[in-house]
């Protein structure tokens, strides 16, 4: 079984601050990770994905994530947001055998302020 | 735009009643997944089919049922409503049957009153 953490609910940053929202997973197995981001009255869109190869993944607008295999997580970092990056982030797992669907943690309220 | 269609956007019905929501999945991908997004539950795992045929369950409750067609779209029942259904159901679709990359629809908002 999988399960994934978000550590924080809600993220209050002003804009142009660096942003980390952070994530934590448990699997009994090898897995792909990944953030997605709900904009209000939207679907989700996936940012970026860890598959294999380098920990280090930089996905769309500006986001990039680290795998850290010994600590189980897979925090997501921006050096500099902006008021458009308010939206709600999921970070989510898969196995890569057996059970492929997402699973996905409670989700971070990023706001940005001016 | 991701590519997957999901109809309707907004529903409203009453308890006990059945309803029905369809996703079309974007061109050439043959799997099909259904996932339900509520305040109390978060997002949570629904179904998954591949090129027809039901992959992988997850918390879908019995009076759930889903199915994927011929032409590779889906549809989600579901039936003796009750006010705990109220949700936004999301459709994803991908390629293979692993989930290397899900693109995920704008989902149907489903109002239970």
């Amino acid at each position: 079984a999988q399960s994934v953490t978000q550590l924080d609910s809600q993220v209050p940053v002003f804009e142009e601050a660096p942003v980390e929202l952070r994530c934590n997973y448990s699997s009994s197995v090898s897995v792909y990770l990944f953030w997605y981001v709900q904009y209000p009255n939207q679907g989700l869109q996936l940012l970026l994905k860890y598959l294999s190869g380098s920990t280090l993944v930089k996905g769309i607008n500006g986001f990039e994530a680290e795998f850290n295999k010994s600590q189980t997580s897979f925090h997501l970092r921006k050096p500099s947001v902006h008021i458009s990056d308010t939206a709600e982030y999921f970070c989510a797992v898969s196995g890569l055998t057996g059970r492929r669907a997402l699973t996905f943690g409670s989700g971070t309220r990023l706001q940005v302020q001016p | 735009d991701s590519g997957v269609t999901q109809t309707p956007k907004h529903l409203i019905t009453a308890t006990g009643q059945r309803v029905t929501l369809r996703c079309s999945p974007r061109s050439g991908d043959l799997s099909v997944y259904w996932y339900q997004q509520s305040l109390d539950q978060g997002l949570q795992f629904l179904i998954q089919y591949y090129n027809g045929e039901e992959r992988a369950k997850g918390n879908i409750l019995e009076r759930f049922s889903a199915q994927q067609f011929p032409d590779l779209h889906s549809e989600l029942n579901l039936s003796s409503l009750e006010l705990g259904d109220s949700a936004l159901y999301f459709c994803a679709s991908g390629k293979g049957q692993g989930n290397t990359e899900a693109f995920f629809g704008q989902g149907t908002r489903l109002t239970v009153v």
